[in-house]
């Protein structure tokens, strides 16, 4: 049973790239959650998503950010014109559909711009 | 953003030696969670807790749910060298967003 996916692990953008982080959740997990975490500090809540739609999108910021899980395929973080700031590392975690207070964290995608 | 108090910021101990930390807020939650983080991955959860006063063990790993629940505590006991990482509380409610303390760094001498 495969945990949770993530990928790339490491991406490298560009000032004003654009970069897509992809999650894929453990099998029969419906629910997924992305955080970033800068340096040294921790996890920070930036949207929570169950299939094509979101539900709390409370901690994205309100430009350059935007998330999505579809029907099928991966859940996708999409940050457009990215700037040295959102240099980081994002996780993905799932959880299932009636445990929705445990979740289960992928690797995580270090996001570098340069 | 609701924050949540992790202590110590970090711990050098030597191996064999039983390991304290907890986790403070402000807000109460019906959801405690504790997690550990290797360098370079992401954290993987320790023991999840439902119910204020529970008392949950994972070998030699013990948290404990605040009876205010407004705290949680995590226990280590006789510590070994693979016990080295970052460990993180996570208080919630159900259907809703978890907030993650700043995280306590433990060290351990051989």
């Amino acid at each position: 049973n495969a945990g949770v996916m993530q990928n790339p692990r490491h991406l490298v953008r560009r000032r004003g790239q654009e970069a897509r982080l992809r999650c894929s959740p453990m099998k029969g997990h419906s629910h997924v959650y992305w955080y970033r975490q800068l340096p040294e500090e921790g996890l920070k809540f930036m949207v929570y998503l169950q299939k094509e739609n979101i539900i709390d999108e409370s901690g994205m910021p309100k430009e350059r950010f935007s998330a999505e899980f579809p029907k099928e395929g991966p859940s996708i973080l999409r940050i457009q014109q990215v700037v040295r700031g959102d240099s980081a590392a994002y996780f993905c975690a799932s959880s299932p559909r009636d445990r929705t207070d445990t979740q289960y964290f992928g690797p995580g995608t270090r996001l570098t711009v340069l | 953003g609701q924050q949540l108090n992790q202590s110590p910021q970090s711990m050098f101990i030597q191996e064999g030696e039983d390991v304290s930390m907890n986790c403070t807020s402000s807000s109460i939650f019906n959801t405690w969670l504790w997690y550990k983080q290797d360098p370079g991955e992401g954290p993987v959860l320790l023991i999840a807790l439902y119910k204020a006063g529970e008392l949950t063990s994972n070998g030699r790993l013990t948290a404990q749910f605040g009876i205010t629940r407004k705290d949680s505590f995590l226990n280590i006991s006789a510590s070994i060298p693979s016990d080295v990482g970052i460990y993180f509380c996570a208080g919630g409610n159900t259907g809703n967003q978890f907030y993650f303390g700043t995280g306590t760094s433990l060290t351990v001498i051989p």
